[in-house]
């Protein structure tokens, strides 16, 4: 399909750690992200990862890109309250960046 | 101020309103973007700008109408709206169009527009 896919929702114990999965369409796409919004606010970058990558890990973020299958995760370790936020996978196609619809992560006390 | 800012944050018309949407970048790029998000929807991108240049419109309905005096500004024109163009719309800028490199785009926090 032509979508960037997601689960629209995830619940998370404090502390656990938070995996979100996303599927993307172009395999020649260069650049894959991870864009967090917070209420009220506009997106952020969050991480990115080059296609020629399939880990890159900074401080408590890991992503994981599997080319083959067009499969793109981030984990959070040990997450928090300030972590709960919708979480956007996108990838960029030519000079376009091609957003999913977001995966909400909310976290349990 | 530093970043994107948009205003009005909040915004409620008729349908038979006109009104303008504002935004500001203060990051120095040449290149803004006006997206909307809806419920359960991806973000879908409406215009590019590069340079003040419009260089994409995604079939966007006439009544909604961009202006880019210069890189820092960016208007959306709203006139005759219907209940279905209620959304967040986002403002975006990025240092290029991103034909190249990691292409960062930094978001204003939106205005929340209702049409009732």
């Amino acid at each position: 399909g032509e979508d960037v896919e997601q689960s629209p929702f995830l619940s998370v114990r404090e502390g656990d750690s938070s995996v979100i999965n996303c599927t993307y369409t172009d395999s020649s796409s260069t650049y894959l992200y991870w864009y967090k919004q917070e209420p009220g606010a506009g997106l952020q970058l969050l991480t990115y990862i080059f296609s020629n990558m399939d880990m890159k890990q900074d401080q408590r973020l890991t992503v994981l890109l599997n080319k083959k299958d067009k499969h793109l995760s981030l984990r959070i370790a040990d997450t928090q309250t300030g972590d709960s936020a919708i979480y956007f996978c996108a990838e960029k196609r030519d000079d376009k960046i091609i957003f999913g619809k977001g995966t909400r992560l909310h976290i349990l006390p | 101020e530093t970043g994107v800012t948009q205003t009005p944050r909040h915004l409620v018309m008729g349908m038979t309103n006109k009104k303008s949407l504002k935004c500001e970048q203060h990051l120095g790029h040449n290149a803004m973007y006006w997206y909307k998000q809806s419920a359960k929807k991806p973000l879908e991108l409406m215009f590019v700008y590069n340079f003040k240049e419009q260089t994409e419109n995604n079939s966007v309905p006439s009544r909604f109408s961009p202006e880019c005096p210069n890189s820092s500004h960016l208007f959306l024109h709203l006139h005759t709206l219907q209940p279905e163009d209620s959304a967040l719309y986002l403002c975006a800028s990025s240092q290029g169009r991103g034909t190249s490199g990691v292409h960062e785009q930094f978001f204003g926090p939106g205005t929340r527009l209702t049409v009732l």
